[in-house]
């Protein structure tokens, strides 16, 4: 079954703790994207990924970090997380048109 | 100003009634224009996208878009308690340095029996 898949999907945690989320797609898709979505702010772009090695800035980077080192995965990561990065969290794949993006379920996280 | 604007509801319809979601856009460079659906606990999952000016039908759902007027409308007839949704307009520029995807905060429907 084609699908994305994120891990955890619910996270608490304490400011300053270091946390990953993981992101993989069955697809073969070269796009990923990280998203979070916030009550009256919609989805918003965190990084992106054209491709394996090729990441960059979306609208709202600040304290995320990301990685794509192999073509299926594209992990989030949190390097000291603050309670303003308590969201629902998105990871997203596509071909490089971008048309039709897939998400995963989500993440849940909490910062306490 | 955001990019993309959007009603957040919520909006509740009788069942069989006709709905009609809207956004409005600010940048004429936007190329695709989408609508997806996202139910609770769920990710978005895309309805339907279109490229042009026009309209587009997919069985009960009908997407239409104005560039002159930078207006995106869904339609949905025959509505059914499965469609109760958060509904999100999102729009995409194609470039060659990053496709830039811009969404709407979403409608929250509730279609009742």
């Amino acid at each position: 079954e084609a699908q994305v898949t994120q891990n955890p999907r619910y996270l608490i945690t304490v400011t300053g703790k270091k946390l990953t989320v993981t992101c993989s797609q069955n697809m073969n898709h070269e796009y990923m994207s990280w998203y979070r979505q916030d009550p009256g702010l919609g989805l918003r772009q965190i990084y992106y990924s054209m491709n394996v090695e090729v990441t960059d800035k979306g609208d709202v980077p600040e304290g995320y970090k990301v990685s794509r080192k192999e073509k299926r995965n594209f992990p989030l990561i949190l390097e000291s997380p603050s309670p303003n990065q308590t969201s629902l969290y998105f990871c997203a794949s596509s071909t490089r048109a971008a048309e039709t993006q897939y998400f995963g379920p989500g993440t849940r996280l909490l910062v306490l | 100003q955001k990019e993309v604007e959007q009603d957040p509801g919520p909006l509740s319809v009788p069942e069989g009634a006709i709905v009609s979601l809207n956004c409005t856009y600010s940048n004429s460079a936007f190329q695709y224009f989408m609508w997806y659906r996202q139910y609770s606990r769920k990710g978005p999952e895309l309805l339907m996208y279109t490229y042009s000016s026009g309209n587009k039908e997919d069985g009960r759902f009908t997407a239409q878009v104005d560039k002159s007027s930078k207006y995106i409308s869904l339609f949905i007839r025959d509505s059914q308690p499965s469609d109760s949704a958060t509904y999100l307009c999102a729009t995409l520029i194609l470039t060659g340095g990053g496709n830039k995807l811009t969404f709407g905060t979403g409608t929250q429907l509730k279609v009742e029996l």
